[in-house]
């Protein structure tokens, strides 16, 4: 069974960081496109970051870019988002999940972990 | 970026009613590229419908999704316990991909 399993979720201070992982079960990371999805309490869903199979293309999207850094272990099945300067608005609970990709392009996501809560406040 | 605009916010049903949800896009999705997701509290996003009407593997045929353009629907044809949950569409036509802010189908 394909599982992904988040952690590294917390409460932190605007302007603060922290490393989120996500540990991959059933398939081999290695040949996968994944993604970092988010979803503000009471709200939708807001694509955060892809990272292609080989590790050296990303995207971000333009909310995070310039604070937030994806990457991945493949020899661990592991995926990493790091996450610098945080803002109020960044609060929201963190997805990973498969992402369906081609020509560089994400498609959509399938599956998708239960996510880790970051909370960011004063 | 593309909006998508889903509605009814809140769509209130009986079991073994049919449920139709409609996601709009503020510009044409390009070639059908649409998909929806089922939400349950506390769960994580399962996918439903990709391309716009091809079921995902293990999802029941009860769900259908149409459309093309700008307007696409999700069609529950009789409404089980376990489908009363929030559905997201999400469009993977054009950079960065968009999801709409959900519908909520809840028993009446």
């Amino acid at each position: 069974e394909v599982q992904l399993l988040e952690s590294g979720g917390g409460f932190v201070q605007p302007g603060g960081c922290l490393r989120l992982s996500c540990v991959a079960s059933g398939f081999t990371l290695r040949s996968s496109a994944m993604s970092w999805v988010r979803q503000a309490p009471g709200k939708g869903l807001e694509w955060v970051s892809v990272i292609y199979s080989g590790g050296s293309s990303t995207n971000y999207a333009d909310s995070v870019r310039g604070r937030f850094t994806i990457s991945r272990d493949d020899s661990k099945n592991m995926l990493f988002l790091q996450m610098n300067s945080l803002r109020v608005e960044d609060t929201a609970v963190y997805h990973c999940a498969k992402a369906v990709a081609w020509n560089d392009e994400v498609r959509w996501f399938d599956p998708w972990g239960q996510g880790t809560l970051v909370t960011v406040s004063s | 970026e593309i909006v998508l605009t889903q509605s009814p916010g809140t769509l209130s049903l009986s079991l073994g009613e049919r449920a139709t949800l409609s996601c709009r896009a503020s510009q044409s999705v390009s070639s059908g590229y649409l998909v929806w997701y089922q939400q349950k509290p506390g769960q994580a996003p399962r996918l439903l419908i990709y391309a716009a009407s091809s079921r995902a593997t293990g999802i029941p045929d009860r769900f259908s999704g149409s459309g093309s353009g700008t307007d696409f629907t999700l069609t529950i044809s009789r409404l089980e316990p376990e489908d009363f949950a929030v559905y997201y569409c999400q469009q993977y036509g054009s950079s960065p991909v968009t999801f709409g802010q959900g519908t909520k189908v809840e028993i009446k």
